[in-house]
């Protein structure tokens, strides 16, 4: 089993503010997914990463595939109260190509 | 915009009572799932089906677990005796295709077995 770790478990800042959450494995990924769950809501897909050292933008969202493929980060610019919630790394793996997440970080953007 | 639906929102049932959790998948998709994710924890993968049979199953989905799709547009999930710890947010997703597509899921239907 192909096990995620994400980093930090909680984060809070205030609003305006700059961080970077983490997805680790020890394994090497074909891709990666980033989600964003909201309370009492399904995951929503933000991004799909696949190549080696990718940077792909999302407005105020910067993700990045490192170069050997078994890591990845998530850089939110001048954070909002509405990106508020919990962000998931998953990696697609089977022959259905179901989802293996990780425990994901919480954040709280303070107004 | 297509999305996935399930019912109820939330269910509250008996333990070693059966349930059975209902969706919806996008109308063209190919792949549907089950996920869970207890209180505070993972969302874990239940299982997968395909072409009007299961794909693939983890661990966790043993005996007391199926699915079905009994007309075409419906995906359930049956547990037929409940036990406490089946207490959790249940979410059904749908995908397109086998490679990078994007997997839809529903808002998830809360079980709650006392």
């Amino acid at each position: 089993t192909q096990l995620l770790e994400q980093s930090p478990q909680f984060l809070s800042i205030q609003e305006g503010e700059n961080l970077t959450v983490y997805c680790n494995s020890s394994s090497v990924f074909s891709s990666l997914q980033w989600y964003r769950q909201e309370p009492g809501e399904g995951p929503v897909l933000l991004v799909t990463v696949v190549t080696g050292g990718e940077v792909k933008k999302l407005k105020r969202l910067t993700f990045q595939f490192g170069d050997a493929r078994k890591d990845s980060s998530l850089h939110i610019t001048a954070a909002q109260p509405g990106d508020t919630g919990l962000y998931l790394c998953a990696n697609r793996r089977g022959s259905a190509r179901q989802l293996t997440f990780g425990s994901g970080t919480q954040l709280t953007v303070l107004p | 915009e297509p999305e996935v639906t399930q019912t109820p929102s939330h269910q509250v049932t008996q333990m070693g009572q059966e349930v059975i959790l209902r969706c919806v998948p996008i109308s063209n998709h190919l792949y549907f799932y089950w996920y869970r994710q207890i209180l505070g924890q993972k969302v874990e993968f239940l299982v997968s089906f395909y072409n009007n049979e299961i794909s693939e199953k983890s661990e966790i989905f043993d005996d007391q677990f199926s699915v079905e799709r009994p007309d075409g547009s419906n995906f359930t999930l049956k547990i037929r005796s409940t036990k406490l710890e089946d207490s959790a947010m249940y979410f059904c997703a749908s995908s397109q295709g086998q490679l990078v597509s994007e997997a839809f899921f529903g808002q998830g239907t809360r079980l709650t077995v006392v």
